[in-house]
């Protein structure tokens, strides 16, 4: 199946600094989405973004689908900005359902 | 517009017996999925279902089975608790069509703890 990495596993950063987060994947996709998942859980959706760039507000991505590879940065980071950053993938020849196979995960720490 | 909502949110059983997860998806949302979330891991495919019927599985066992109802709510049961089922077990849904077909959106979560 296909293979998602995220790079780095954890970034400590000063409120205020800005940040890059990588993700890697071993096959074309269909779908890729960025979520922050809180100290509670909750998965909240940051960006569906196949392919381009997108923007919203601090945040923004990049995926550059014929390179394999999505990028999300956080600038002016807030400790609200602390948890666990995911990338998820639907992988293109998926059949039917739309799975999404998650990275491991960035866990980032805003410190004041 | 309510989101995903899953109940309860936190459950305690014990080794070997049953548990039952609800789910109801995003309002206007036709696809549910499943997925568990173990600790410091990212969340794993169960399965999901559409029109009322299982499209497609994860690597899980038969223990796990689902159901989908006619107002597009999901079940997720588990028999025979094993301690490794203890996790974070999430419920994502998606329209099967639109601008941005398949894109998931989840539910707070149900933990689950066996003893």
């Amino acid at each position: 199946g296909i293979q998602v990495e995220q790079s780095p596993p954890d970034l400590i950063l000063q409120e205020g600094a800005n940040s890059t987060l990588r993700c890697n994947f071993s096959d074309s996709v269909n779908n890729l989405q960025w979520f922050h998942q809180n100290p509670w859980g909750q998965l909240i959706n940051l960006f569906y973004i196949p392919s381009g760039t997108k923007q919203n507000g601090r945040l923004s991505a990049t995926t550059v689908a014929t390179e394999r590879y999505s990028l999300l940065y956080i600038s002016s980071s807030q400790t609200t900005d602390s948890g666990v950053y995911f990338c998820a993938v639907e992988a293109l020849h998926t059949g039917t359902a739309s799975k999404l196979t998650f990275g491991t995960g960035t866990r980032l720490q805003v410190t004041l | 517009d309510a989101g995903v909502t899953q109940s309860p949110t936190h459950l305690i059983k014990t080794r070997g017996q049953q548990v039952t997860l609800r789910c109801s998806p995003k309002s206007g949302h036709d696809t549910v999925s499943w997925y568990q979330q173990a600790l410091g891991q990212g969340p794993q495919f169960i399965f999901q279902y559409y029109e009322e019927e299982e499209r497609q599985r994860g690597n899980f066992p038969d223990r796990f089975s689902g159901h989908q109802f006619p107002n597009y709510s999901s079940e997720l049961n588990v028999n025979a608790l094993l301690l490794g089922d203890s996790a974070l077990y999430l419920c994502a849904s998606s329209l099967s069509s639109g601008v941005t077909p398949y894109e998931q959106y989840f539910g707070p979560g149900t933990r689950l703890t066996v003893t």
